[in-house]
Formats: structure tokens, sequence, C-alpha cells
């Protein structure tokens, strides 16, 4: 089958720094995508993983491990409006994406 | 327009009635996609287009349909609503079907069936 899991919810102190994590299981793999969402609001691109490694953007960057079926996005100085829901998304065999249900980030001053 | 348009902003409509969601993009992407989105899951694809003239299936395509007679429009139609449509639908776009596809989203539509 194909499953992505991701926490459903986490809490950061404003400054932090905070890792969510996005574990799948597809029948194919050609790329892993996180998403910004803001409530209310269409998904925004934030990164793509396609090979092993850290992909640095700014503050935030996106860890692949192609063997484990593991990655995670990493915010640092975590500013307000970074509270939105983080979305991971994996390219399957068919190259259409296959969602996780999110990450809602609360942000705390 | 920019991006990716869809109307309209909201709907509430009866059971049993007839919908169609507009989406259009001016990128000229030639990949457009429908997804539905309800709290607690993860997008879910409605139904696909590689390229103008050719649909697919997603993975919750019962009780709608879709056509892509140009670049610019993907319509989905919901032929005859049921309350477990109550959903938010989201259009999106990208350059091409392959494996980088970047998708880009519209607005979305807030969709209540009574």
């Amino acid at each position: 089958g194909q499953n992505i899991d991701q926490p459903t919810e986490m809490t950061a102190t404003e400054g932090a720094i905070v890792q969510i994590n996005c574990t799948y299981q597809t029948s194919g793999f050609n790329g892993l995508f996180w998403y910004q969402q803001h409530a209310g609001e269409a998904p925004t691109f934030l990164s793509y993983n396609v090979l092993d490694g850290l992909e640095e953007k700014g503050r935030f960057s996106s860890f692949l491990s192609r063997s484990k079926g593991y990655s995670y996005l990493l915010l640092k100085e975590l500013q307000m409006k970074d509270s939105a829901s983080y979305l991971c998304a994996v390219t399957g065999s068919n190259y259409q994406l296959i969602w996780g249900a999110g990450t809602k980030l609360i942000i705390k001053p | 327009i920019a991006g990716i348009t869809q109307a309209p902003t909201s709907q509430i409509l009866a059971a049993g009635r007839r919908m169609t969601l507009r989406c259009t993009q001016d990128m000229r992407h030639n990949a457009m996609y429908w997804y539905r989105q309800d709290l607690g899951l993860g997008l879910r694809l409605i139904h696909y287009s590689n390229t103008a003239g050719t649909t697919g299936k997603g993975e919750v395509p019962d009780g709608y349909s879709v056509s892509r007679a140009n670049t610019d429009d993907f319509p989905l139609t919901l032929a005859s609503a049921v309350p477990s449509q109550t959903s938010v639908y989201f259009c999106a776009s990208s350059d091409s079907a392959g494996d980088y596809n970047e998708q880009f989203f519209g607005p979305g539509t807030r969709l209540t069936v009574l």
C-alpha cells in the first residue's frame, strides 16, 4: 500500500528550531515535496528532494533518506508567520503526488 | 489573470443539484489536477489531466467528472451532489506530469452540500 505519516500537530517557540518528520511507503518513488499551507489558503511549494541528503534554502532545510523512507523539514529562527500546516508529498510510480495529512505547527511567543 | 483562479470561492448547494467548479490557469502548464481537502486527511486527487484533451482518474473520482478542452481550463462537475462531497476543492497545475512536477494551487472553493 501507499502511506505517508506526519505528526498531526507540533508546538514551538518563536526564534527556536523545529523539525517536522515524514515517513513514507509507496509503490514507487520519484521525489518528495514539502508544501506550506496557512489556514484558509492554498498550499505553496517549499522544497523538493530526489537525492539523499540535505537541501538548504534560507531558514528552511529539507532532508531525505530514500533507503529509510524518511524526510524531515527543518525550520530555523522561527517567526510567528511560520504558523501553518506543513504538507509532505511523494511522487509515486505514476508521477501523481501522494499527500500526507499535514502537520499543524503552532508558534508561541 | 495571474496563476490559477477558481470560481466560485464558496458555495452552498442542495443535495441532488448539479454543480461545476471552474479552474483557469494562465501559465500554459500542461498538467492540471483537482483535489479535495478534508480535515484530518491529506489532499486527495479526484481527477487529473496530463495534457489538453486527456484526463485520468485519481484516488477518489466517483461522483465527479472533468474535461480538458484546452490548456487553460479544467472544470470539475458534480453531477448530483451528496453531503459527503462537502469539502474544500483545490485546482492545481504543473508544467508537466513528470518526476519534478511542482504544483501551483488555486485559492480553493469551499463547497457545502446540504
